[in-house]
């Protein structure tokens, strides 16, 4: 049962363009992170969120979690091509020491 | 550089083969994970080190065996290699501070391409 629904899956855009990738669940999380992974390298993370309705700007990128904690989006304004990548969330359960990951979003950012 | 090193970082063997991977971490970290993703890029946990003691052991076949010597190393070992073993196999290590209510980064290492004719 795959428990943290990314959408969409795959996105190609200009550069320049505004985009936003949900990751959905009907699971509540305690907290919710979000990576990015470029080919051939480990993820990367990005940023935690652990309060329902809570907001995190990392430059361009903006990171919300649902007020319910079961879901969350990223928003990225202004996409360069250096933002190419696949970008995962995951979520951790309440009492439980690890994180179910997403199934990943593939952005490619076209110049 | 202080990070998380998997060697080796490409692995083809035949089918049946046993063949280990390891994982070394020098951020002075407590708690160590092997994730396995697969061809379609789901990430997917398989085991958790804290401190040597085994704290997550998922649903994965007993041909899979983790040993940790000391808190900075974690080894895969897995027995007779299957055609489905074919993955990229990811460690990552975090710092676990008291009780389940952290959330912790979890720094990945390069991950260790593994293919199996």
């Amino acid at each position: 049962t795959q428990l943290l629904e990314q959408s969409p899956q795959f996105l190609s855009i200009q550069e320049g363009e505004n985009l936003t990738v949900y990751c959905n669940s009907s699971s509540v999380f305690s907290s919710l992170q979000w990576y990015r992974q470029e080919p051939g390298e480990g993820p990367v993370l990005l940023v935690t969120v652990v309060t329902g309705g809570e907001v995190k700007k990392l430059k361009r990128l903006t990171f919300q979690f649902g007020d319910a904690r079961k879901d969350s989006s990223l928003h990225i304004t202004a996409a360069q091509t250096g933002d190419t990548g696949l970008y995962l969330c995951a979520g951790r359960f309440s009492g439980t020491y690890k994180y179910i990951f997403g199934t990943g979003t593939r952005l490619k950012v076209l110049a | 550089d202080t990070a998380v090193s998997q060697t080796p970082k490409y692995l083809v063997t035949q089918m049946g083969n046993d063949k280990s991977i390891k994982c070394e971490q020098n951020l002075g970290h407590d708690t160590m994970y092997w994730y396995k993703q697969d061809s379609k890029k789901f990430l997917k946990i398989m085991f958790s080190y804290n401190n040597k003691e085994l704290i997550i052991n998922e649903t994965v076949p007993n041909r899979f065996s983790p040993k940790s010597p000391d808190k900075a190393h974690l080894n895969l070992h897995i027995n007779s290699l299957e055609l489905g073993d074919s993955a990229v196999y990811f460690c990552a290590s975090s710092q676990k501070t008291s009780g389940v209510s952290t959330y912790n980064e979890q720094f990945f290492g390069p991950g260790t391409r593994l293919t199996v004719l």
